[in-house]
């Protein structure tokens, strides 16, 4: 398994604003991958982050609203832009450590725009 | 594309009593599948995978069989406590190179003492 943190783990901003989720991980991973958990509901995938390439986007995900970066390969952010009250989430990272394809998440950033 | 269908919920039961959850799924190819937990406040946490036809997955007393002839991969166990109350999900994930999961609906568990 691995050992992922995420900062920061909650925030209260203001729609209009934008937010840097940073999430880490105890080790060298290939492929880190970005969710969205809206209240109640299921986890929908944003983006798939490669190190050394640009993250691949979901539909309905644009890279001007959810910019994501991947500088190494124990680290990644994700960037909510622009927010209004709908990107109210908890957004979450995990890690795929090949295999059997199981991936490892982070605790989660819940996020409330007011 | 692919997909999985997961019982409705919220599930109520009694401490020891048995537990289902179902969970479908829909696929090309031969997908892995997983049930994975999220206790209140929490983030998840993979509870069992099976990655084959027929295997059996098992962890913490819950146990799920992969059955590819009724594409299924229903969640048990036989005596919930309180402390298993929690949202379990049912993901699959394609192995078709992207490594992506697709999650089920969910389904609320709740245990009463």
């Amino acid at each position: 398994s691995a050992v992922i943190s995420q900062k920061p783990s909650r925030d209260i901003c203001q729609r209009g604003t934008s937010l840097t989720i940073q999430c880490q991980v105890d080790s060298q991973v290939t492929m880190m991958f970005w969710y969205r958990q809206q209240p109640g509901q299921s986890l929908t995938l944003i983006a798939t982050a490669n190190q050394g390439s640009e993250a691949t986007y979901e539909s309905g995900f644009v890279i001007d609203k959810f910019p994501i970066s991947r500088p190494n390969l124990t680290f990644s952010t994700l960037t909510v832009s622009n927010m209004s009250p709908e990107d109210s989430s908890i957004y979450l990272c995990s890690v795929s450590l090949g295999g059997g394809y199981e991936q490892y998440f982070g605790p989660g950033t819940r996020l409330t725009v007011t | 594309g692919n997909s999985v269908t997961q019982m409705e919920g919220p599930v109520t039961l009694s401490e020891e009593a048995f537990l289902t959850i179902n969970c479908t799924y829909t696929a090309t190819g031969y997908p892995s599948l997983f049930w994975y937990v999220q206790y209140p406040g929490e983030g998840l946490q993979l509870l069992l995978k099976a990655t084959k036809a027929d295997d059996k997955g098992s962890n913490k007393g819950f146990e799920a069989t992969y059955r590819k002839e009724t594409t299924s991969f229903h969640l048990e166990k036989g005596s919930v406590q309180v402390s298993d109350s929690a949202v379990y999900f049912c993901a699959l994930s394609d192995q078709g190179g992207s490594e992506k999961l697709v999650f089920g609906k969910g389904t609320k568990l709740t245990v009463n003492p």
